[in-house]
């Protein structure tokens, strides 16, 4: 099965502020990878969704940005970091198609403070 | 548009019997998953439904209607352990997960 790492767990933020977390995965090759936001008690809010090196699907206009330099490495960033952008992010690694589940694996999650 | 529906939160006792419910608006079915998140935590796979029926695993069962539009997660033997929350999440036309807001459940001893 598919291990994912994430990084860093916690992170306090001040406003303006820029942001990276990075996502790494083994266990497979040319998976999907996802980036999610969980605000409390609500659920994952798609971010951005990625099927291969360099290809990036945006799903909420925001100040956020994703990156996927190698097959197995997908970056979440932010050149200036808002209140709003508080929250725990989660990225998932997956495949899709008929004949598969789809099912997602998670990293651990990185809770993100902005002040 | 399309729609996701479970309780927000339920709450049982210890060594009883919970069942959660989800029902689902989506533009097509490709399947639904029910994740486990403990608080804090990431989510994690506890089951997979695309035909209509029971999937027992354990301690756990998954029942699907497509037909209804309706899911639902049985936690038998309930254990302090299994509070968490539990998402029900749909697979649509376009092969999209879409996820419900998830069912906090809590255990009293």
């Amino acid at each position: 099965s598919q291990t994912i790492h994430q990084w860093p767990a916690t992170l306090v933020q001040p406003v303006g502020s820029p942001l990276s977390l990075e996502c790494t995965v083994e266990g497979t090759s040319n998976p999907n990878l996802y980036w999610y936001r969980q605000a409390a008690g609500r659920g994952l809010q798609l971010l951005f969704y990625s099927v291969g090196i360099g290809q990036i699907s945006s799903e909420v206009p925001q100040n956020l940005s994703a990156s996927r330099p190698q097959d197995r490495q997908f970056i979440l960033s932010s050149k200036k970091l808002l209140l709003s952008d508080s929250g725990f992010y989660l990225c998932a690694s997956g495949t899709s198609g008929s004949g598969d589940t789809g099912e997602l694996f998670f990293g651990e999650g990185s809770r993100l403070t902005v002040l | 548009g399309q729609n996701i529906d479970q309780p927000t939160e339920m709450t049982a006792t210890e060594g009883a019997i919970v069942q959660i419910n989800c029902t689902y608006q989506t533009s097509g079915f490709n399947g639904l998953f029910w994740y486990q998140q403990h608080a804090g935590e990431a989510p994690t796979f506890l089951s997979y439904n695309v035909l209509d029926g029971l999937e027992e695993k354990g301690r756990f069962s998954s029942f699907l209607s497509r037909s209804k539009g309706y899911s639902y997660l049985l936690l038998k033997e309930l254990q302090m352990k299994d509070s968490a929350s539990y998402l029900c999440a749909v697979i649509d036309s376009n092969y999209q997960l879409i996820w419900g807001a998830g069912t906090k459940l809590i255990i009293k001893p």
